[in-house]
């Protein structure tokens, strides 16, 4: 009831295409989702977040749509670019804890 | 804001060896988390501290582990001894209150051999 599933394990998207990444979650008590980039050798860092009181966020290119009926929230990323390539993981918490449990991350290629 | 800072960046040690990674989070954040990176498990969380107490370290894999907090700018994760299949990137992260974006440090890669 802990798991975050996410998918897919890996993704090439052309340059300008639209990249999606999907995560799935047990646990109710869930109520923060974040979205985090990791490049090689960094640590993840903050993308975009969303609380299940709204189904949609947007900022810039990228865009956060949620389903709490389903138990489903997924990451859109439009008009990706070469540097976008990195791997990104979703993540849910409860709010009361802070306590993230993470996807298992998408590695995600955009191709020139 | 200097961010959360890690050392050593890379450390490579015996198998026997006690290992000490050393966490300083961002001045003023209230919560402090270990979290271990690997390809099969993917990212961990091995305990989590709010105000220098540790909350739940249900993550921790064994006794081997353990994890201090003496003040709000430090933290160390102990392995005492090491096995080869500690090999991970372990990172700190902290956040300003429960519930906020957690801050990632650039991670600590351990390899023991």
């Amino acid at each position: 009831q802990q798991q975050v599933k996410q998918s897919p394990q890996s993704l090439i998207v052309q340059k300008g295409g639209i990249s999606i990444i999907n995560c799935a979650y047990e646990n109710t008590a869930f109520d923060y989702f974040p979205w985090y980039q990791q490049f090689p050798g960094k640590g993840p860092a903050l993308l975009i977040a969303i609380r299940p009181d709204v189904s949609e966020k947007k900022e810039g290119r990228f865009t956060i749509s949620f389903n709490k009926s389903a138990k489903q929230f997924s990451l859109h990323i439009m008009d990706s670019q070469p540097g976008d390539s990195a791997t990104y993981f979703c993540a849910a918490s409860p709010s009361d804890t802070g306590k993230l449990i993470f996807g298992q991350g998408t590695t995600l290629q955009v191709k020139p | 804001d200097a961010g959360v800072i890690q050392s050593p960046r890379h450390e490579v040690t015996e198998m026997g060896q006690e290992v000490t990674l050393r966490c300083k989070p961002i001045s003023g954040h209230n919560s402090l988390f270990w979290y271990r990176q690997t390809m099969m498990r993917g990212l961990e969380l091995l305990i989590y501290f709010n105000n220098n107490v540790p909350i739940d370290d249900s993550g921790m894999p064994e006794d081997r582990f353990s994890a201090k907090m003496p003040n709000a700018s430090f933290s160390t994760l102990k392995i005492q001894p090491s096995e080869p299949r500690d090999s991970a990137v372990y990172f700190c992260a902290s956040s300003p209150a429960t519930g906020s974006p957690l801050h990632f440090g650039n991670g600590t890669r351990l390899t023991v051999t």
